[in-house]
């Protein structure tokens, strides 16, 4: 069954203060891990995409990795501005290969 | 580029009443579409997705349905609203993988 797991629920930081936000997936043939930012009261924003074990990508503050089975979303020296919502999806496998299965998210509080 | 509109942005319905919630898509053509339902401080749980004009794909509700009769435009709709159906209503079209997201709607039923 095509899932997501993402941990921890919150994450509250000071700002400067590096850390870690994991993604556990399970799926059948890995055609895309996706990234986004949720703010209060808006739409997802979308940030990255993975498509393979090994592969990186950056933004300012935010590094994306992925592995077999999981992907971390790094923050290095976040700023309270980097408080948001992160939701973790990948694309379905056989028959459901137009759904996006996503997380439950994890919401991250910095500090200042 | 490519602009995702939904409206309204917020809506208050008694129990009962009927829902229409519309989603626009522009600066490309036949996209995938999806609605998508989110309850406070929870995920996105898929409610309707639409490969084409006409084909909608079903996941969960009950009371609710979901019909695309232009190739960018994507409807949710209800008879009867439930007090279950509270919560913030989201519409994305997918790009070359991933999917971009519109505004919401925030639905209160009372």
């Amino acid at each position: 069954e095509d899932q997501v797991t993402q941990s921890p629920e919150a994450l509250r930081l000071q700002e400067g203060e590096s850390s870690s936000l994991n993604c556990s997936y399970t799926v059948s043939g890995l055609r895309g891990l996706f990234w986004y930012r949720q703010d209060p009261g808006k739409g997802p924003e979308f940030l990255f995409t993975l498509y393979s074990a090994g592969e990186e990508k950056e933004k300012e503050r935010l590094k994306a990795t992925l592995t077999k089975k999981e992907s971390f979303l790094h923050i290095t020296a976040p700023k309270p501005e980097d408080s948001a919502t992160y939701l973790c999806a990948v694309l379905g496998s056989g028959d459901n290969f137009n759904k996006f299965y996503f997380g439950s998210g994890t919401k991250l509080n910095v500090k200042p | 580029s490519q602009t995702i509109h939904q409206w309204p942005a917020t809506l208050v319905q008694p129990v009962g009443s009927p829902l229409s919630l519309e989603c626009t898509v522009e600066g490309t053509s036949n996209p995938n579409l999806y609605w998508y339902r989110q309850a406070a401080g929870r995920g996105l749980q898929l409610l309707f997705y639409s490969v084409g004009i006409g084909q909608i794909s079903s996941e969960v509700p009950q009371n609710l349905s979901a019909s695309r009769p232009q190739d960018r435009q994507f409807i949710l709709s209800s008879k009867k609203l439930l007090l279950s159906d509270s919560g913030f209503y989201l519409c994305a079209w997918r790009g070359t993988g991933e999917q971009y997201f519109g505004p919401g709607t925030r639905l209160t039923v009372t």
